[in-house]
């Protein structure tokens, strides 16, 4: 089945820097992923639609200034955290819409910013 | 926008003993997807269902969608521990648009 990677799978920062969080579809292409949060104890919430060769859809209350998304390619979408406070820390998850039916995700990013 | 509130919030089974999981929508479900989670970890996708009355099954998952598209449900049959984790029911909207609104989650446990 179709493969969608992250990287990295976790990422210790200091409170200000910015981190970089890469989605790759490794056997499709994807015009469309998807980045979520997730919250200790909580469902996935959606952050942000990225379309390749164009700007992001952001959801509603998510800084699009904050979270930098880039789609440049079929199969790489990045999300970067600027300035990451430790609010930012949570899991990330990237998805990709394989084909009609199904859409596959990425095994996430936990970040925890000091 | 839409809302999915899914039944029990968490669950303790008995190895061996059948479960149900609902996932109720605040509107019409057009895809509606059922995924399981272990904590931090990526999801695994289960099934997908789209028309009223359908239902499909997995090895000892079965899912259905009501004939109204409000609400499916997870079954199931014999859980073993290898069934523990969060389940989440996910819907898109219609278009064909593959972005997912989730539900609220169901943790299970499975006592060996």
């Amino acid at each position: 089945g179709a493969v969608v990677s992250q990287h990295p799978s976790w990422v210790i920062c200091k409170s200000g820097t910015s981190v970089k969080i890469e989605c790759r579809s490794l056997d499709f292409q994807a015009t469309t992923m998807f980045w979520y949060r997730q919250f200790p104890k909580q469902s996935l919430m959606l952050m942000a639609t990225s379309n390749e060769g164009s700007k992001a859809t952001y959801e509603q209350g998510v800084e699009k200034d904050k979270f930098l998304i880039n789609h440049a390619s079929l199969t790489l979408s990045t999300l970067t955290v600027t300035s990451a406070h430790p609010e930012d820390s949570s899991f990330y998850i990237c998805s990709a819409d394989g084909d009609a039916e199904t859409q596959y995700f990425g095994p996430g990013t936990r970040l925890l910013v000091l | 926008s839409q809302e999915l509130e899914q039944s029990p919030q968490s669950l303790i089974v008995q190895e061996g003993k059948n479960l149900t999981i609902n996932c109720t929508s605040s509107k019409t479900l057009y895809g509606l997807y059922w995924y399981k989670q272990k904590y931090g970890e990526g999801l695994i996708f289960l099934m997908m269902l789209q028309k009223g009355g359908e239902e499909k099954s997995h090895e000892k998952i079965t899912a259905k969608l009501d004939e109204k598209k409000q609400q499916s449900s997870l079954h199931i049959t014999a859980s073993q521990p290898s069934h523990a984790g969060i389940y989440l029911c996910g819907a898109t909207p219609p278009g064909g648009y593959q972005k997912v609104t989730f539900g609220t989650g169901t943790k299970l446990q499975v006592i060996p």
